[in-house]
């Protein structure tokens, strides 16, 4: 069966520090991968995605990016974070195609001071 | 690109009762519409989707419902728990690799 991992769970950051969170997929090949972002009490918006190692589609502008080293690994990164950036991180799959299920990671939640 | 609209934005209902939760979507091109619940600090998870060849789908006490033609969809939970209390969140993608557009949620309370 598959896996999905991201770590890690809560991160504290200073403001202007830089960002690396990871999400790794077990148990699948050639999966779609997606960072969301949920603030606070928020619904989810959808930051990347990606269906292959080194494509990256952007949805909104912002202080982040990301990148797939690996076919089952996807980083979300950040050179500055800025207060805006707090929220709780999810990393989702799907089988390649439209109509697959998507499933999400524990997420990693994040706090900017 | 899509946009998805969701009500209420809380509801509160007695045990027992059924509850609904009503989405609408912008995009016609979409075919896919999933609901999650979210607990407290945890993950998002699927309870039941729908595609759009298909105008109703149920499982046990849950059941969703599309409308192509109106754009819209809508979650049903006969029965209510105190269990079912969660933020219930609607959503919608088009074809292909796009991920998904959500709502802003529906906080769920079940009153004992």
């Amino acid at each position: 069966s598959q896996t999905i991992h991201q770590w890690p769970a809560t991160l504290v950051q200073p403001v202007g520090s830089p960002l690396s969170l990871e999400c790794t997929v077990e148990g699948t090949s050639n999966p779609n991968l997606y960072w969301y972002r949920q603030a606070a009490g928020r619904g989810l918006q959808l930051l990347f995605y990606s269906v292959g190692i080194g494509q990256i589609s952007s949805e909104v502008p912002q202080n982040l990016s990301a990148s797939r080293p690996q076919d089952r690994q996807f980083i979300l990164s950040s050179k500055k974070l800025l207060l805006s950036d707090s929220g709780f991180y999810l990393c989702a799959w799907t089988l390649a195609g439209g109509w697959e299920t998507q499933y999400f990671g524990p997420g990693t939640r994040l706090l900017v001071l | 690109g899509e946009n998805v609209e969701q009500h209420p934005s809380t509801l509160s209902v007695q045990e027992g009762d059924s509850a609904v939760i009503k989405c609408t979507y912008s995009d016609s091109a979409s075919n896919y519409f999933p609901w999650y619940k979210q607990e407290l600090g945890k993950r998002p998870q699927l309870i039941i989707d729908i595609r759009s060849n298909v105008g109703e789908k149920k499982d046990q006490r849950i059941a969703v419902t599309l409308n192509k033609t109106a754009k819209h969809f809508s979650l049903h939970i006969t029965e209510t728990q105190p269990e079912d209390s969660a933020v219930y969140f609607c959503a919608a993608r088009g074809g292909g690799a796009d991920g998904l557009t959500f709502g802003k949620g529906t906080h769920l309370i079940i009153q004992p």
